[in-house]
């Protein structure tokens, strides 16, 4: 099935610990991003890619970490840095469409102990 | 900067009620707008799109127009069912940064059986 498989879907930390989700897509597409949703609000941009090993801030990088040394892979830390990591995190990608034409994952639920 | 506006939820309604969920925006150029819905527990699905003025998208009973003279796209449904229920998003994006698609706040949609 061609599809973007973001895991884990739920996941719980200790203060003070690095986490990664993990967005893994067979799309073939280019752009990937990393949206962070919190409860009642809209979509905060983290992270974006367009490319294979090049990557731009968004909106509210500060505590988060991502790489992207495959075109398939662009997974996001969460690290001890992120002073508010509990979230709802959404991975998506763009393919050669329409810009804004994004596929989103499931999503992973992020929960600080 | 780039910018959209949606109506605050929740709205709830009957089934078979007329829906409208307004969206306006503010942009330069010509950007591209699009719906997004989003079930419980799940990532964003695109649910319609329009990338000039005056055209209009469609998907599932739903509508939306680009009115370029009012810079709305307001979401329409003549009849809506119990399965409607969702978070739908207006979003928008330019060429002139198609990698950062600006998002609205989102509106609770609740239908009553």
């Amino acid at each position: 099935d061609g599809g973007i498989t973001q895991s884990p879907k739920y996941l719980f930390r200790k203060e003070g610990q690095n986490v990664t989700l993990s967005c893994e897509q067979n799309l073939n597409h280019d752009a990937m991003y990393w949206y962070r949703q919190d409860p009642g609000q809209g979509l905060r941009l983290i992270y974006y890619s367009q490319i294979v090993n090049d990557f731009q801030k968004g909106d509210i990088a500060e505590g988060y970490s991502v790489s992207r040394e495959k075109k398939e892979s662009f997974p996001l830390t969460v690290t001890s840095a992120q002073k508010n990591p509990t979230a709802f995190y959404l991975c998506a990608t763009g393919g050669q469409g329409t810009p804004g034409e994004l596929f989103f994952g499931e999503g992973s639920r992020l929960t600080v102990l | 900067g780039n910018s959209v506006t949606q109506m605050e939820g929740p709205v709830t309604l009957s089934e078979e009620a007329f829906l409208t969920i307004n969206c306006t925006y503010t942009a330069t150029g010509y950007p591209s707008l699009f719906w997004y819905v989003q079930y419980p527990g799940e990532g964003l699905q695109l649910l319609l799109k329009a990338t000039k003025a005056d055209d209009k998208g469609s998907n599932k009973g739903f509508e939306a127009t680009y009115r370029k003279e009012t810079t709305s796209f307001h979401l329409e449904k003549g009849s809506v069912q119990v399965s409607d229920s969702a978070v739908y998003f207006c979003a928008l994006s330019s060429y002139s940064s198609a990698s950062k698609i600006i998002f609205g706040s989102g509106t609770r949609l609740s239908i009553r059986p």
